[in-house]
């Protein structure tokens, strides 16, 4: 079951390529997120929104460029990116709040390969 | 951000109970204790979270120390689907960051 689904599932571009890649979620959620997963490291947290505001960015080059529309969808926008980039992407969904100690809801990522 | 530690990795057998421990010394009264697992393929999902009191769900049980320094996530009755890396995260009320380690990747024997 997946409430948070993301497309493409795998994507192969070269480095002076521009591509998007989506999350839509279907859970009603208030907070959407990016995650970073590189083989043989522990997943890292990109951008976080609120409410389509973003609240958080981890220190993220300039060549990724998120863009949350609505509650419901979240795209990061790749250009120019590097071999190191490859990895996978995966996207969560949340119902955040100060008080909330609801959980991520993942979808299954974007598997990226950079030329 | 307090830190949790896992072993690298763990092996059971079908059917049989597996307990996955964390450490967490550092932990503060505000830290939940939140486990997620990651099938091949697959984003993270959540299994299981909780503060100071034992707490049980489907797919889980998690048992935390009277000091909360550690913590088990107890699998009663293993199966092949249950083969995962399982993570073991700190999270005060309210916070968004996930923070994850590289986790326990459990193996289940048939």
């Amino acid at each position: 079951e997946t409430g948070v689904t993301q497309t493409p599932r795998h994507l192969v571009m070269g480095m002076t390529n521009k591509k998007s890649l989506k999350c839509e979620q279907h859970l009603g959620h208030n907070a959407m997120y990016w995650y970073k997963q590189s083989a043989k490291k522990p997943l890292e947290l990109m951008f976080v929104y609120n409410f389509k505001e973003q609240t958080e960015n981890n220190s993220v080059p300039s060549r990724f460029s998120p863009e949350c529309p609505n509650s419901s969808h979240l795209f990061l926008h790749l250009h120019t990116l590097q071999p190191e980039d490859s990895a996978l992407y995966l996207c969560a969904s949340s119902q955040a709040g100060k008080h909330s100690n609801q959980p991520q809801h993942f979808g299954d990522g974007t598997r990226l390969s950079i030329l | 951000d307090a830190k949790t530690t896992q072993p690298n990795s763990m092996e059971s057998n079908e059917e049989e109970p597996v307990h996955l421990p964390c450490n967490h010394s550092t932990i503060s009264g505000t830290d939940y204790i939140h486990w997620y697992r990651q099938l091949p393929s697959q984003g993270p999902e959540y299994v299981i979270h909780g503060l100071t009191s034992n707490v049980n769900n489907r797919m889980a049980s998690l048992a935390i120390a009277e000091d909360r320094k550690s913590s088990t996530l107890i699998l009663h009755r293993a199966t092949l689907r249950d083969a995962a890396v399982y993570y073991c995260i700190l999270l005060i009320q309210g916070a968004q960051k996930l923070v994850f380690g590289q986790g326990t990747r459990l193996t289940i024997n048939p």
